[in-house]
Parts: structure tokens; C-alpha cells; sequence
């Protein structure tokens, strides 16, 4: 059964600050992973889609990796503004498990002025 | 093209009442999927649906709960009798067609948060 961890659950910073989150899965049988984002009472914005043959994708200050072997991902936002706070989740696709995707419970960011 | 849409977006029933969410995929998309949020909760997948039929309910809770994707107009997700411990937020999200031995991506609704009374 796949499990999705997400270190740490909180993560408080001041603006400009370069800042990486963490995401762990057990299954390494996965067909993508995506990184998303949740404002407080809102729905999700998918920030990065990986597929398994990649290693890493980046859009503007965002990039994120994939290590399936060793079953991480990582986040990478560059040069933190507050409007980057809110709540990003990390989820995988694995082989063999219908088209669902495994959510972990995410990592709280607040960006201070 | 207009993404996907969830109504209706806040929903509040007492106990004992049934509650029905109703989701909109993207124009083109004939996969659907619900989850569910609950307070300091990840999202957990319920349901998994094309159109007139579900693939994959393997999440869904075995009473009370129903989904159903029809050929024409949105996908619904019913739940009757409910109880207080049925207040979440409800997303779906679609997707194109699934290419075999690949899976594309999701892209979600805003949400149905219902709140049992």
C-alpha cells in the first residue's frame, strides 16, 4: 500500500529565504508524482507534474525533483514571497493502482514580510 | 475552456438528510475522480469514475455513500443519511483519456465543503 510522507508539516520563513519541502513515498512503482497547492478554504493548483522517466521539472521560481529509486521529491521555491504561503501537497500515481492518486497531508508554509 | 466546476461550493444538511455534490469535468475530459478532505486530514481517494461506469470505488465508505458518472450531465456524489462525521471538503477532479500503461494528469474542482449540523 503506498504512503506518502510530507517533513516537515509546518514551515515558517522570512521573505527571500530559498526554501525546500520534502515528500517520501513507499512504492517506487510510480507513474508521476505532482506538487500542488492549497490556499486556506480553496481548492488545489497543480504546480508540477513529474513523470517517472524524469528527474526534475521547474517552472519559474519552483523546481521539483524525483529520486523514485530511493522513493523522494523534493520542492525547491527560490526567493520566498508571502504570497507563496499556503498549504503544498505532494501526491503519486503508482502502477497497478487504478488512476488514483495517494496525497500526503502536506507542508504548511507561512512567508513572513 | 473553463475548468473543473463543483456545486454547489458550500452545503450544509442536518443529520439524517442527504446530501448531493455534483461535478463538472473539463471539456474533453471523460475521467472522474472524488476525494475526500477531512479536518487535519489528507485528501483520500473515494471514487473513480468514466462515464456509466465506475472503475475503481475502492475508497468509497461500503453505506451510504453512492457515486455515479451518467452519459449525460455532471457526476454526482450522494450520501445519504449523513452524520456529522461526513463534514469535509469533497473534490473531483478529471482527467483526459487514459493512455494504456500511463497516467495523465488531474485537475481538480474548487471543492464542496459540507457541513453536518
Amino acid at each position: 500500500k503506498q504512503e506518502v510522507t510530507q517533513i516537515p508539516a509546518a514551515l515558517s520563513v522570512p521573505e527571500g529565504e530559498n526554501l525546500v519541502l520534502n515528500c517520501s513515498f513507499t512504492d517506487s512503482a510510480i507513474y508521476n508524482l505532482q506538487w500542488f497547492r492549497q490556499d486556506p478554504g480553496k481548492g488545489l493548483t497543480s504546480l508540477l507534474l513529474i513523470q517517472s522517466s524524469q528527474r526534475e521539472q521547474t517552472s519559474g521560481r519552483l523546481n521539483a525533483s524525483l529520486d523514485k529509486s530511493s522513493g523522494r521529491s523534493t520542492l525547491y521555491i527560490a526567493a520566498s514571497q508571502p504570497g507563496d504561503s499556503a498549504t503544498y501537497l505532494c501526491a503519486v500515481a503508482t502502477q497497478g493502482g487504478s488512476e488514483k492518486l495517494v496525497f500526503g497531508k502536506g507542508t504548511k508554509l507561512t512567508v513572513n514580510p | 475552456n473553463a475548468g473543473v466546476m463543483q456545486n454547489p461550493r458550500h452545503l450544509v444538511r442536518r443529520r439524517g438528510q442527504e446530501a448531493r455534490l455534483r461535478c463538472s469535468p473539463m471539456k474533453g475530459h471523460s475521467h472522474v475522480y472524488w476525494y475526500r478532505q477531512l479536518p487535519e486530514e489528507g485528501l483520500k481517494f473515494m471514487v473513480y469514475l468514466q462515464k456509466e461506469n465506475i472503475i475503481d470505488e475502492s475508497g468509497m465508505p461500503k453505506e451510504r455513500f453512492s457515486a455515479e458518472f451518467p452519459k449525460e450531465g455532471p457526476s454526482i456524489l450522494r450520501i445519504q443519511q449523513v452524520v456529522r462525521g461526513d463534514s469535509a471538503a469533497y473534490f473531483c477532479a478529471s482527467s483526459p483519456i487514459v493512455v494504456w500503461g500511463s497516467m495523465n494528469e488531474q485537475f481538480f474542482g474548487p471543492g464542496t465543503r459540507l457541513t453536518v449540523l
